[in-house]
């Protein structure tokens, strides 16, 4: 969906290194959210948040961090950057019924 | 903690209907039964929810059966760019967090 747009749109990095995963929306949707997707499996919600003052741990916070610079914008760090967190990342906005996602970031650490 | 039940694979014919089946045996009185697709590895898309009533939009029809355990997508004519993954999920209306993604069901279309 064009109203939701990533960067980058493919990362390749090192073990131990600082990755910042981009998000925006052009939807006007106060509800965003990441997630990331393994080889042949569904999609895992990783953080979410209801409004710019609001940030909520999902399934797998685990070594992830959030940022919600504006409504438009919602970030995702690595601090330090493990091979198994090498997969698809997609960031999506909701309007409470439906959510619309963004073509996703494909992260790989070496 | 899996709510839905759905086969990993299956064929149709270009042309044919493509019937999508899902099983949601514990389907709370609240929770409404959404479908999404993933199309390669692009970000999923939304296709169709329902609560009881069956549903149809300019993509599909959804079909939940009436004691709502179990409920049916259905592509009227499939195409090749239909080939994607479907996802079915139950959740509450404006829940933030409760969109969980299965495995879904590899729908592959063939010419």
């Amino acid at each position: 969906d064009a109203d939701v747009t990533q960067t980058p749109r493919n990362r390749i990095t090192k073990t131990g290194k600082r990755i910042m995963l981009e998000c925006s929306q052009t939807k006007g949707h106060d509800r965003m959210y990441w997630y990331r997707q393994d080889p042949g499996l569904g999609l895992r919600l990783i953080y979410y948040s209801f409004d710019v003052k609001d940030i909520n741990k999902g399934e797998i916070s685990d070594g992830y961090s959030v940022s919600r610079q504006a409504q438009a914008k919602f970030s995702l760090s690595l601090e330090s950057a493990i091979p198994n967190q090498t997969a698809l990342y997609f960031c999506a906005t909701s309007d409470g019924l439906r959510q619309f996602f963004g073509p996703g970031t494909r992260l790989t650490v070496l | 903690d899996a709510k839905t039940t759905q086969p990993p694979s299956m064929d149709c014919a270009e042309g044919r209907a493509a019937n999508l089946p899902c099983n949601h045996s514990t389907i709370s009185g609240n929770e409404y039964v959404y479908w999404y697709r993933q199309i390669h590895s692009q970000g999923p898309q939304y296709i169709i929810h329902g609560l009881k009533n069956n549903e149809t939009n300019e993509m599909a029809s959804l079909i939940i059966t009436e004691d709502r355990k179990s409920s049916t997508l259905i592509l009227p004519h499939a195409t090749l760019r239909d080939t994607a993954v479907y996802y079915c999920i139950v959740r509450v209306l404006y829940n933030n967090n409760d969109m969980r993604f299965g495995a879904g069901t590899r729908l592959t279309v063939k010419p």
